[in-house]
């Protein structure tokens, strides 16, 4: 069975701040990570996976993420918060028995 | 857009009774997935079809049934329903059999108010 980690339910940056969000995984197989993003009423949108091979992984709108798989980590990263990066933030698992396991979420404020 | 429908976007209703909530997936994609999410639970994988067939269960419970029709929509049924059951409902689509690399492609959901 695998599972996913976030820390911190909640993280408050500045407009042209890093935004990290931090995701640990745990998984039996060699996992498949992937990064949601859920905007107020909406439905969850990907912004970037990570299968196999490179192990830094960049996605849409500026957000990238790397696999490390010492740390059993996949943090999410942007070297430059903007407002409409507000949002909550959702990192997945999956491995081998078709379903996605999702972390609790991170919500994003940005402070102008 | 994901070009996932979900209908209704809101549903209000009350204890005890059913309700039906609809999925259309992406043009092509032949799986459907449901999820729930709740304040207290979070996001919560309840069922996988393929090509109509089941192909995997989650926390779903017995009152709540789902399938897949042969024009690929599915429709997710919840009965004798309960408060707790009051969330958001997800459907996704991905294009192949859900193995781990497939994309899944989000609907904008159904909101489920149980009173």
């Amino acid at each position: 069975a695998q599972s996913v980690t976030q820390l911190g339910s909640h993280v408050s940056v500045s407009e042209g701040a890093l935004v990290l969000l931090r995701c640990n995984y745990s998984s039996s197989v060699p996992p498949y990570l992937f990064w949601y993003v859920q905007y107020p009423n909406q439905g969850l949108q990907l912004l970037l996976k990570y299968t196999t091979g490179a192990t830094l992984v960049k996605g849409i709108n500026g957000f990238e993420a790397e696999f490390k798989k010492s740390e059993t980590s996949f943090h999410l990263t942007k070297p430059s918060a903007h407002m409409s990066d507000a949002a909550e933030y959702f990192c997945a698992v999956s491995s081998n028995d078709y379903k996605l396991s999702f972390g609790a979420g991170t919500t994003v404020t940005v402070r102008a | 857009d994901s070009g996932v429908t979900q209908t209704p976007k809101h549903l209000i209703t009350a204890t005890g009774q059913r309700v039906t909530l609809r999925c259309s997936p992406r043009s092509g994609d032949l799986s459907v997935y449901w999820y729930q999410q709740s304040l207290d639970q979070g996001l919560q994988f309840l069922i996988q079809y393929y090509n109509g067939e089941e192909r995997a269960k989650g926390n779903i419970l017995e009152r709540f049934s789902a399938q897949q029709f042969p024009d690929l929509h599915s429709e997710l049924n919840l009965s004798s329903l309960e408060l707790g059951d009051s969330a958001l409902y997800f459907c996704a689509s991905s294009v192949g059999d859900g193995t781990s690399t497939d994309t899944q492609y989000f609907g904008p959901g159904t909101r489920l108010t149980v009173l």
